[in-house]
């Protein structure tokens, strides 16, 4: 592995179904976050963890779940699939540490379809 | 609120230079990105800047004004593999990246 993967690469789901979004990365960050990207929208920011064992809410937190029990891996689960949800999700990492240059790099997306 | 406002699509001719503006409005300020999407792809990481003035990396440039809230990405000598989206960023006093829509840049022969 190098940097960051996601699994799946896409998916097709019906709606109220329960969901896992793989992401791992071996590039020992301390920090990892959940965007969704929808057209002609930024990407938002579902949930974070700034090390392991804690997280944050972000602006979209309604309706997913994450955890984080080691460095490498934050899964990104949708309870009760809805079609709002439909998106690219991108899962990301960060060295961390509250500074200023603390560039984000990206996993290749998962995008989800729910019928 | 905090927002960040950059054009949706811009249009530029290969060979040519081209400037994406970038506004932003966030509450605290810890810098600037810049990032490049090609169609299908994940985000890339291109520039960041904290201070005011100009980087210079290869055939991009990225300014930066804080007392006007205000960025740049230059691009020169366009290729045809320029073309894609750049999404501007701005990072608040919280450390969390604020995004903009992100702007689609069609090169021409």
């Amino acid at each position: 592995i190098a940097g960051i993967t996601q699994a799946p690469t896409s998916q097709i789901l019906a709606a109220g179904r329960r969901m896992t979004l793989r992401c791992t990365q071996d590039m020992r960050h301390n920090a990892m976050y959940w965007y969704r990207q929808d057209l002609g929208l930024g990407l938002r920011l579902i949930h974070y963890s700034n090390t392991a064992g804690t997280t944050g809410k972000g602006e979209v937190p309604d309706g997913y779940s994450v955890s984080r029990a080691n460095t490498d891996d934050f899964p990104l689960t949708l309870a009760s699939a809805v079609p709002s949800q439909t998106s690219v999700y991108f899962c990301a990492s960060s060295q961390g540490g509250g500074i200023g240059t603390d560039t984000q790099y990206f996993g290749p997306g998962t995008r989800l379809t729910v019928l | 609120g905090q927002n960040i406002d950059q054009p949706t699509e811009m249009t530029a001719t290969e060979g040519a230079i081209v400037q994406i503006n970038c506004t932003y409005q966030t509450s605290g300020f810890n810098g600037l990105f810049w990032y490049q999407q090609h169609a299908g792809e994940a985000p890339t990481f291109l520039s960041y800047n904290v201070l005011d003035g100009l980087e210079e990396k290869g055939r991009f440039s990225s300014f930066l004004s804080r007392s006007k809230g205000y960025s740049y990405l230059l691009l020169k000598e366009l290729q045809m593999k320029d073309s894609a989206s750049y999404l501007c960023a701005a990072l608040d006093s919280n450390y969390q990246l604020i995004w903009g829509a992100g702007t689609k840049l069609i090169i021409k022969p």
